[in-house]
């Protein structure tokens, strides 16, 4: 079975500091991805990487960095977490492209007070 | 980019069959999948259908896809109180590493 594993469940930060979300996977996959999730905005695509340290902007990148080390973690990186930054943070990984579906974490959700 | 649109909200009893739907803009979209998303947990792939089928079938769950249209919907037969959750549709293109997804569908099923 491919896991996908986020370091937290719940983290509460503030205002101001900098915060990191890890992921790994352990199936090898090429691609990762960062998505929000928001009610009735669904998953928004922050940044993704295609290899290691590759990475592109999704659809909401500003306020949010990527490092991709190695092929097995990708962390997403807030550098002044603000309050509209308040939500849930889903990872994924996917092989390659066409059928391969992408494979997600559990979820982080984020509050910033 | 190319939207993907889907009602926010669907409420059966249980037993009944659910109907969601999703619509696509892309006419290049290859790949059509469904997602399931239990509360607290991150999305669970059900199915997805290539674009030259018009269905599939697996077991409750039946995919319809009118590529006229551009329209895409997941039938669950028997709907079950296990069965609520957000249900995700998203595209795929071919050439593309990336997917689109839907804002979900909340179903809730009443006993």
């Amino acid at each position: 079975d491919v896991k996908v594993t986020q370091s937290s469940r719940y983290l509460v930060k503030r205002t101001g500091e900098k915060v990191f979300l890890e992921c790994v996977q352990d199936m090898d996959h090429e691609n990762m991805f960062w998505y929000r999730q928001d009610p009735g905005l669904g998953l928004r695509l922050i940044y993704f990487s295609y290899d290691v340290k590759m990475k592109e902007k999704g659809d909401i990148p500003e306020g949010y960095s990527v490092s991709r080390e190695k092929k097995e973690r990708f962390s997403l990186i807030l550098e002044s977490a603000s309050t509209n930054q308040t939500s849930m943070y889903l990872c994924a990984s996917r092989a390659g492209k066409g059928a391969d579906t992408q494979y997600f974490g559990p979820g982080t959700r984020l509050t910033v007070l | 980019g190319e939207d993907v649109e889907q009602s926010l909200f669907l409420s059966v009893r249980e037993g009944d069959s659910s109907v969601i739907n999703c619509t696509y803009t892309d006419s290049s979209s290859t790949y059509l999948y469904w997602y399931k998303q239990e509360p607290g947990a991150g999305l669970q792939l059900l199915t997805y259908i290539f674009s030259n089928m018009d269905m599939k079938q697996d077991q409750r769950l039946t995919v319809l896809l009118n590529k006229k249209d551009k329209h895409l919907s997941l039938r669950i037969a028997d709907t079950q109180t296990g069965d609520s959750a957000i249900y995700f549709c998203a595209e795929s293109l071919w050439n593309n590493n990336d997917m689109r997804f839907g804002a979900g569908t909340r179903l809730t099923v009443k006993p």
